[in-house]
């Protein structure tokens, strides 16, 4: 299994809903990471876990809330969102943390109304 | 600041035509990367360079360290390659991307 899982690959929730990103990998990989991408721009590192350890947090609001509980598992959990949150979430994965070749998944697209 | 450019920004080419994507970056990199995504969709990871030049398939890649630059080239271009071409660098525990490169290849 060369694949990193994201689901679900859309969802669409409004402002109050509570909601979670699910991303799944089975290649060993130690570290994981969530990425916004916004129409047309380059992605932005969100969230990078090492060892299912929280490494790097890029001062992401409280609303987003993300979860390792365990090697293969990475969650984001969603709440009170605003429609300026709506984007593209990508999962990544690699060996160790940011120094080896990544493994994306697909995305969630994901809009708040 | 660590930096990562492309150019050009956009490029279209037809079907069969030879594509080269340059990516510039500032000092202490540790490797380089070139990555793929399809509009709307996911990023596949092309290569990892540190020296010299890789190969896959139609793609290739190239890094020069003293000048501090890379390239993509694609050869014999297919529709199927048109997708947002982005080169992203590891800066220590920091990877940055670049702005990215929308290829259209026409039929």
């Amino acid at each position: 299994d060369t694949e990193v899982t994201q689901t679900p690959k859309h969802l669409v929730m409004g402002m109050t809903n509570k909601k979670s990103l699910k991303c799944e990998q089975h290649m060993g990989h130690r570290a994981m990471y969530w990425y916004k991408q916004k129409a047309k721009k380059p992605p932005e590192l969100m969230f990078v876990y090492s060892y299912e350890k929280l490494s790097i947090n890029e001062s992401v609001p409280s609303r987003f809330s993300p979860e390792c509980p365990n090697s293969s598992l990475l969650n984001l959990h969603l709440h009170a969102l605003q429609p300026e949150d709506s984007a593209l979430y990508l999962c990544a994965s690699s060996r160790a943390i940011l120094l080896y070749g990544y493994t994306f998944g697909s995305g969630t697209r994901l809009t708040v109304v | 600041k660590n930096e990562v450019e492309q150019s050009p920004q956009n490029l279209t080419a037809q079907e069969g035509e030879f594509i080269t994507i340059n990516c510039s970056y500032s000092v202490g990199i540790s490797a380089l990367h070139w990555l793929q995504q399809h509009p709307g969709g996911g990023i596949v990871s092309l290569f990892m360079l540190s020296s010299g030049k890789k190969k896959h398939g139609r793609l290739i890649a190239t890094i020069n360290i003293q000048e501090k630059h890379s390239s993509l080239h694609i050869t014999a271009s297919h529709p199927r390659d048109s997708a947002v071409y982005i080169c992203a660098g590891n800066y220590g525990q920091n990877f940055v991307f670049g702005p990215g490169t929308r290829l259209s290849v026409l039929p």
